[in-house]
């Protein structure tokens, strides 16, 4: 079956830190662009990193650059979100992406919940 | 990076159509044949309704259309069934500094 799964989701403190974790099967994930967005909770969508099949030319929405770091292992089939310096702000469902077609998100995980608060 | 606007609400009965909005600027929707649109239903994960402005993924119905003109996205639901009833977001490619920008998302009623 083609899917993600994240995990690593969890209470954090603000300023602490956590990695989320997405792995892909059914597919082979270095052939795509990878993403993460995330859902604050009763909010809408917004998008936060993404990264080239090969692990080159990482992006990120200004609320998250500097704090944030995208990576993945190709050879386990596993997309990171390291996020550093959390904020309160950044409480919400994390969800990967499989990069499709001409900037659309066609395969999404099921979210992870990262909550950031005292 | 603001957030393309899209109405909070519309609504149908079964078998009608309704149509959302999508409107963001000449540096996005404008810009690029890069609009994407995506139903979620409560506690679930988006899926991809609609690429490049009209296209649809094998698996979605052809209920679901979607075009552009300027600035502005549509989607359309023809013939309106009970599980249409979810949010919808839009998004667009924004270029290689903002890159991708979702738009505030229509909660779709089935009257």
């Amino acid at each position: 079956e083609v899917q993600l799964v994240e995990s690593g989701g969890g209470l954090v403190q603000p300023g602490g830190s956590l990695r989320l974790s997405c792995v892909g099967s059914g597919f082979t994930l270095s052939d795509y662009w990878m993403h993460w967005a995330r859902q604050a909770p009763g909010k809408g969508l917004v998008w936060v990193s993404h990264i080239k099949g090969d692990g080159t030319n990482p992006g990120y929405a200004d609320s998250v650059k500097g704090r944030f770091i995208i990576s993945r292992d190709n050879a386990k089939n596993t997309l990171y979100l390291q996020m550093n310096s959390l904020r309160v702000e950044d409480t919400a469902v994390y969800y990967c992406g499989r990069g499709g077609v001409v900037a659309s998100l066609d395969l999404w995980g099921q979210g992870a919940l990262v909550s950031v608060s005292s | 990076q603001s957030a393309l606007t899209q109405p909070p609400s519309a609504s149908g009965s079964p078998g009608q159509s309704v149509a959302i909005s999508c409107t963001g600027t000449s540096g996005d929707v404008g810009a690029y044949d890069s609009v994407s649109w995506y139903q979620q239903h409560p506690g679930k994960a988006p899926r991809l309704m609609i690429y490049e402005v009209n296209k649809r993924p094998s698996g979605v119905p052809d209920r679901f259309s979607g075009s552009k003109s300027g600035n502005t996205a549509s989607l359309t639901v023809s013939g309106l069934q009970a599980e249409d009833e979810a949010d919808y977001y839009c998004s667009s490619y924004a270029g290689s500094n903002t890159f991708y920008v979702f738009g505030t998302g229509t909660k779709v009623t089935v009257l």
